[in-house]
């Protein structure tokens, strides 16, 4: 089975200063990782995703993410917050070869930026 | 090209009364997949269809809920009888063909109240 855990509920930062979102995957096979934002009152929208290509994986917004086998984590990080990156961040798991299409998510990371 | 469209944004409903809940996804996304957003349990699967067939409702919570897909491009969630802790936000998402590391596209969710 596949899960994926966040290891933190609330992230506060200052603008400016570097961001780093945790999440550590447990699959059976090699898995794609996804890290999913969602802004208040929106839908979820695509930050990145690795599907077993290169390891450092460049995303929007200024967003990357390195995939580690060894450690089976999948941290999100961006070197500079803006205020507009106070979201809610998702990290999530998709293990195609147990047949299930669907994705299965972390419980969520939030994203606090001071000014 | 638009995205993932659903209807209604927001419902209001008394308990008891029936919820329908459509959505419309990306033109050629052979999948579409029904999520369900609550503050205590997170974003949970409840159905994901293929080619318009429903593979895994699994996620259903009970059977006042159903979930039916007509043709490719509409697809309906519906709950009778509506009841409080039915209020969530629901999310109707696409992807196309394909296995591995595939993106899933979300829509802005329907954001529903039982009262």
């Amino acid at each position: 089975a596949q899960s994926v855990t966040q290891l933190d509920s609330h992230v506060s930062v200052s603008e400016g200063t570097p961001v780093l979102l945790r999440c550590n995957y447990s699959s059976s096979y090699s898995p794609s990782l996804f890290w999913y934002v969602q802004h208040p009152n929106k839908g979820l929208q695509l930050l990145l995703k690795y599907t077993s290509a290169a390891t450092l994986v460049k995303g929007i917004n200024g967003f990357e993410a390195e995939f580690k086998k060894s450690e089976t984590s999948f941290h999100l990080t961006k070197p500079s917050a803006h205020m507009s990156d106070a979201a809610e961040y998702f990290c999530v798991v998709s293990d195609m070869r147990t047949g299930r299409r669907a994705l299965t998510f972390g419980s969520g990371t939030r994203l606090q930026v001071q000014p | 090209d638009a995205g993932v469209i659903q209807s209604p944004r927001h419902e209001v409903t008394e308990m008891g009364q029936e919820v329908t809940l459509r959505c419309k996804p990306i033109s050629g996304h052979d999948y579409l997949f029904w999520y369900r957003q609550t503050m205590m349990r997170g974003l949970e699967l409840l159905i994901y269809f293929n080619n318009n067939v429903p593979i895994d409702d699994s996620g259903m919570p009970e059977d006042r809920f159903s979930a039916k897909m007509p043709n490719a491009s509409f697809s309906t969630l519906k709950i009778q009888p509506s009841e409080p802790r039915d209020s969530a936000v629901y999310f109707c998402a696409s992807s196309p063909k394909g296995l591995v590391g595939n993106t899933i596209y979300f829509g802005e969710g329907s954001w529903l109240t039982v009262v």
